[in-house]
């Protein structure tokens, strides 16, 4: 049974890093086409990709947001971190981690994380 | 950047109905699309991938079409637990992008 956990801080201050952890269990890194992703919601509702990392080191960044994100893995320890610099009050929302499934282009996200809601506030 | 365009933004549904859903890429995306459902509270949920392929485990009511630049979600008999919100995300381009979300409510 594949499942994924996101964990981090639910309150941060404008200007600060946000940091989330991705732990899962199930699949490897070790596996070719292995790719975990991350996506967030809204307030309004809308769902936003923000970045992927795959087996082999390669990631993918939202480009509105590139300069603000970094993905990195833990192979070993089966985790997935992405941190966003400078926060605003725009970020808060619902982060989701999810399996990225497929190969090339032919990929989705399946299965996903519950969630954590992540407030920007002061 | 590839755009999605999804339409409606929000329909009503009586249960038994059929609804339709449509994601209008920006150029050609071939058929790398995948449609989530997502309810308040819960993370989204698979329901197709390859835009007409049916994640297992998933009602058969559910089904996606697709011609060019035009995927299509179709519910056949609405159930009171599909009344949520239908996502389009496309992974042509490496810089993925979701349509804007369309809600389903009871009508």
């Amino acid at each position: 049974q594949i499942t994924l956990k996101e964990s981090g801080p639910t309150l941060v201050r404008p200007t600060q890093t946000l940091t989330l952890t991705c732990s899962f269990s199930g699949f490897s890194f070790y596996t070719t086409g292995v790719g975990v992703g991350w996506v967030r919601e809204t307030p309004g509702k809308a769902l936003e990709w923000l970045a992927v990392i795959y087996w082999d080191g390669n990631e993918r960044y939202n480009p509105s947001l590139e300069n603000r994100l970094t993905i990195t893995k833990d192979t070993s320890r089966k985790q997935v971190v992405l941190t966003v610099t400078n926060v605003e009050s725009a970020d808060t929302g619902t982060y989701f981690c999810a399996q990225r499934l497929g190969m090339g282009r032919r990929n989705w996200f399946d299965p996903w994380g519950e969630g954590i809601l992540v407030t920007i506030s002061s | 950047d590839i755009q999605m365009t999804q339409s409606p933004a929000s329909l009503s549904a009586s249960l038994g109905d059929t609804v339709t859903i449509t994601c209008r890429a920006s150029q050609n995306i071939d058929n790398y699309l995948s449609w989530y459902q997502k309810k308040s509270g819960s993370p989204p949920r698979l329901l197709i991938f390859t835009a007409s392929r049916l994640q297992p485990g998933v009602p058969s009511r559910f089904s996606g079409t697709w011609s060019r630049t035009e995927f299509t979600l179709t519910i056949t008999g609405v159930q009171p637990e599909d009344f949520a919100t239908y996502f389009c995300l496309q992974s042509y381009s490496f810089d993925l992008t979701f349509g804007q979300g369309t809600r389903l409510d009871i009508k």
